[in-house]
């Protein structure tokens, strides 16, 4: 049981590239969610998904977009990166949405 | 203002002492709580969940206060490891469960 993993764990991107965040849980968990965490700003809701084949935004939808089409994983792409990308995402899940939250280790982006 | 509010601190203290964090939400439809601890550069992990009846573990005490719209993480006999960033996170629903998290309380015991 490995729980929530984050792939990959640490990227550099020069601006107008394009990449994907891969998240999975193997824990059956309905719940979704991509969030960024800056300096000073706590943790801020991307995108989530409330069950496979649903996304929804969160606070900070732009320049993302996101996939669920197996329930286990999560995708957040990011188009077009932007320097004001460069952040650590965190991708968590939750049984049904009211319940406990369980996070991945993150991935460390950097936007040249 | 933010639907969830903690004082960022940090709180600086001796080893052994008793520490008090507050956060307080503005949602009064808000579902469930927690804390979660989160060290730097590293994922939250979750402390402890809230009732309104209050709940221990160990050192750990959470309490909810609904009609004042607070939860609180009392810590006593601080130790050297419980140095972290402590998040308060409310949940509610909008058509679906969406948490929403405090920005952390700092917390440094010092020996």
């Amino acid at each position: 049981n490995a729980g929530v993993t984050q792939t990959p764990k640490f990227r550099v991107l020069k601006t107008g590239q394009s990449m994907t965040l891969l998240c999975a849980q193997d824990m059956n968990h309905e719940y979704m969610y991509w969030y960024r965490q800056d300096p000073g700003m706590g943790l801020r809701l991307i995108h989530y998904s409330v069950g496979e084949g649903t996304t929804a935004k969160g606070e900070v939808p732009d320049g993302y977009n996101v996939s669920r089409l197996k329930k286990q994983n999560f995708l957040l792409g990011l188009e077009s990166a932007a320097p004001s990308q460069t952040s650590v995402y965190f991708c968590a899940s939750s049984y049904r949405g009211i319940e406990t939250q369980y996070f991945g280790p993150g991935t460390r982006l950097l936007v040249l | 203002r933010k639907e969830v509010e903690q004082d960022p601190g940090p709180f600086n203290v001796p080893e052994g002492a008793t520490v008090a964090f507050n956060c307080t939400y503005s949602n009064s439809a808000s579902q469930s709580f927690f804390w979660y601890r989160q060290d730097c550069r590293k994922e939250p992990k979750l402390l402890m969940s809230v009732y309104s009846s209050g709940n221990e573990d160990g050192r750990f005490t959470a309490q909810l206060n609904r009609a004042s719209q607070y939860i609180s993480l009392l810590i006593r006999d601080s130790k050297l490891s419980d140095s972290a960033t402590y998040l308060c996170v409310v949940n509610g629903w909008g058509g679906s469960y969406i948490p929403t998290f405090g920005r952390g309380t700092s917390l440094i015991v010092h020996p």
